[in-house]
């Protein structure tokens, strides 16, 4: 069983849903780090979270410590949120990450 | 500012062959890290640096050597490459421990195809 489970592994949405992408995961952690990759693309870091609840603009991520379990959620989804989220969980003593394997979105106009 | 500058971002190389990956960065980031990216599978870590002049294995470090001989590079070094490293390479760096926790910045990747 791998350390950070991603589901969906795949999404299409319509432009204008509400989009959820769910990480579990299984270790210890210091934070939790959601990334998004654009096809072809490099990596950007949209949000590191130990606690609560961080929005940024569409994007709003999630966590809970105590069930191991981060959701980010995506309002008013648009066809440029197509992309691959990735969950990453960062146990803390030389800031080395641990990925999910990505869930690839696609938003239709 | 550039932020991680990978070097070169296509190679293609033939069984056997060596070649080095260059990461740089101009953050002045005391941690940098080497992945790899494959269809289906998380990045995972090959291996990675908490300072000038040191090195450390990852998940995957077999067949890859590494050095940070300056705080700004990390040089990633192929000695006879396989198929089997044919991937996409990401280099990422992070402020480090003292920071606390901080995202870490990445690379734009390089695809290296080994025939």
């Amino acid at each position: 069983k791998n350390e950070v489970e991603q589901s969906p592994q795949n999404l299409t949405a319509q432009e204008g849903e509400f989009i959820t992408i769910n990480c579990s995961y299984s270790v210890g952690i210091s934070a939790l780090h959601w990334l998004q990759q654009h096809p072809g693309g490099g990596i950007v870091s949209l949000f590191m979270l130990s606690s609560g609840k961080k929005k940024h603009g569409r994007l709003i991520a999630t966590i809970n410590i105590q069930e191991k379990h981060s959701s980010l959620h995506i309002t008013a989804s648009h066809p440029r949120d197509s992309a691959v989220y990735i969950c990453a969980v960062d146990g803390g003593a030389t800031n080395k990450l641990i990925f999910g394997t990505g869930t690839l979105l696609a938003v239709q106009p | 500012n550039a932020g991680v500058t990978q070097t070169p971002k296509f190679r293609v190389l033939k069984t056997g062959q060596s070649m080095t990956l260059l990461c740089a960065q101009d953050m002045n980031h005391e941690y940098m890290y080497w992945y790899r990216q494959d269809p289906g599978m998380g990045l995972r870590l090959i291996h990675y640096s908490v300072g000038e002049g040191t090195t450390a294995k990852g998940e995957v470090p077999d067949g890859y050597n590494v050095s940070r001989l300056k705080k700004q590079n990390f040089l990633l070094g192929l000695e006879s490459a396989a198929p089997s490293q044919t991937s996409v390479y990401f280099c990422a760096s992070s402020p480090g421990q003292g920071a606390g926790n901080q995202p870490q910045h990445f690379g734009d990747g390089t695809r290296l195809s080994i025939l």
